[in-house]
């Protein structure tokens, strides 16, 4: 594809529900992030995967998140017994390569509202 | 390990006015930096990025940004703005601290430019 994907754009969930966010990244790119973006606030890590491999889950809020690359391309960032404050925007981006150096290429993010 | 202070959440300039945005970092090892952009309702864009080399580094839209080591700073500079200039703008740091890449984001400088 063109670029970064994700489903679906909008997301509402009833507070205690279980959601799946999909990230769709750039064909043949290595490295894939999630990230969680609050209302006026930066980017906030999540996890990494390089290909299927997840070397970094520190940034995941609790074990309600869990985050998965089965085949080293769509990744699935799932969330269990939404809360009210999981509410927030969430990025998928990708890069090439695994060196760190790499332009990152965001999709256009997931928004979850949890009522 | 890493982190970034984005001084400024709102910058207010003219157009055609200079457009200087604060960056600086805290790394433990050698960084690479970026700048990201944010239009409303889009995804980031990748405005600049100092991986090695030249410190000044020169981006789209006329932007440019400065790595200085001595400073730990890479601010962002315009030398005119221009009324399409107004987005949200983002600092980050990549840096392998155990061996894996994470990219750290500053929480955001919103660009006004006044007419």
């Amino acid at each position: 594809g063109a670029g970064v994907s994700q489903s679906p754009r909008y997301k509402v969930a009833k507070r205690g529900q279980d959601v799946a966010l999909r990230c769709d990244p750039i064909s043949g790119h290595v490295s894939l992030f999630w990230y969680q973006q609050a209302l006026g606030q930066g980017p906030e890590f999540l996890t990494y995967f390089q290909n299927e491999a997840q070397l970094d889950k520190s940034g995941l809020p609790s074990d309600r998140f869990f985050a998965e690359r089965p085949e080293g391309s769509v990744s699935t960032l799932k969330i269990q017994r939404t809360q009210q404050e999981d509410s927030a925007v969430y990025l998928c981006a990708s890069t090439q390569t695994g060196t760190g150096s790499g332009e990152q290429y965001f999709g256009p993010g997931t928004r979850l509202t949890v009522t | 390990a890493q982190s970034v202070t984005q001084l400024g959440s709102h910058v207010s300039v003219s157009e055609g006015a200079l457009v200087l945005l604060r960056c600086n970092y805290s790394s433990s090892v050698p960084p690479y930096l970026f700048w990201y952009v944010q239009y409303p309702n889009q995804g980031l864009q990748l405005l600049l990025k100092y991986t090695t080399g030249a410190t000044l580094v020169k981006g789209i839209n006329g932007f440019e940004a400065e790595f200085k080591k001595s400073e730990t700073s890479f601010h962002l500079t315009k030398p005119s703005a221009h009324m399409s200039d107004a987005a949200e703008y983002f600092c980050a740091v990549s840096a392998s601290e155990s061996g894996t890449y994470k990219y750290i984001f500053g929480t955001g400088t919103r660009l006004k430019v006044l007419a």
